[in-house]
């Protein structure tokens, strides 16, 4: 099984409509992070949580908003999806114990607004 | 803001053809993470590098810490075609944030 776990794997959904990506890690890790990519814009971060207290902004949170419900959860929600959301979303953890600073990454959430 | 440039954008090589990519950057780095992604897979670690002048190898992966902390290379030897991915490089700067290169596509050839 999965360190990180994303679920849906694949949306399609109607611009308007709200839709929640959910992500579980087993992995014990404090820091949460959600991210897009884009091709050819590599990975943009979206939203990070040192834990469940501590939620942040990245470099794109204008239309996200995320949910840290437990240490080892955390959503991303699109309010209102448009278009240029259509992208693939990865949830990623780190451990703040790390020294090596490793981040860890899920297998990525496909979605596509139409 | 800080900018990192990664290249080439794209490769397409020859199975058994050697295959380097490095990733530059007007800031200085404590740590440079270099990640594959999979078709249709989030990011693996595949090598991290923690002191400048660093040399580090992993298989046929050698990758480099720059001396002036700005810069790291990745070089794949004897490619196969399971080599065919998308790498991307990862500095940390000692805070919450990774940023991520553009990627390098490589896709190789049998």
């Amino acid at each position: 099984d999965a360190d990180v776990t994303q679920t849906p794997r694949n949306r399609i959904t109607k611009t308007g409509k709200r839709i929640m990506l959910e992500c579980s890690q087993t992995k014990g890790h404090d820091r949460m992070y959600w991210y897009r990519q884009d091709p050819g814009l590599g990975l943009r971060l979206i939203y990070y949580s040192f834990d469940v207290k501590d939620i942040n902004k990245g470099e794109i949170s204008d239309g996200y908003s995320v949910s840290r419900q437990a240490q080892a959860k955390f959503s991303l929600s699109l309010e209102s999806a448009i278009p240029n959301q259509t992208a693939l979303y990865f949830c990623a953890t780190s451990d703040s114990w790390d020294s090596g600073n490793t981040i860890y990454f899920g297998e990525g959430s496909w979605l596509t607004v139409v | 803001g800080q900018q990192l440039n990664q290249s080439p954008q794209s490769m397409f090589i020859q199975e058994g053809e050697d295959v380097s990519m490095n990733c530059t950057s007007s800031s200085i780095f404590n740590t440079w993470l270099w990640y594959k992604q999979d078709p249709g897979e989030g990011p693996v670690l595949l090598i991290a590098l923690y002191k400048a002048g660093e040399l580090t190898s992993n298989g046929r992966l050698t990758a480099q810490f720059g001396i002036t902390r700005k810069d790291s290379f990745l070089n794949i030897s004897a490619s196969i075609p399971s080599d065919v991915g998308i790498y991307f490089c990862a500095p940390f700067t000692g805070t919450y944030k990774y940023i991520f290169g553009t990627g390098t596509r490589l896709k190789v050839l049998a």
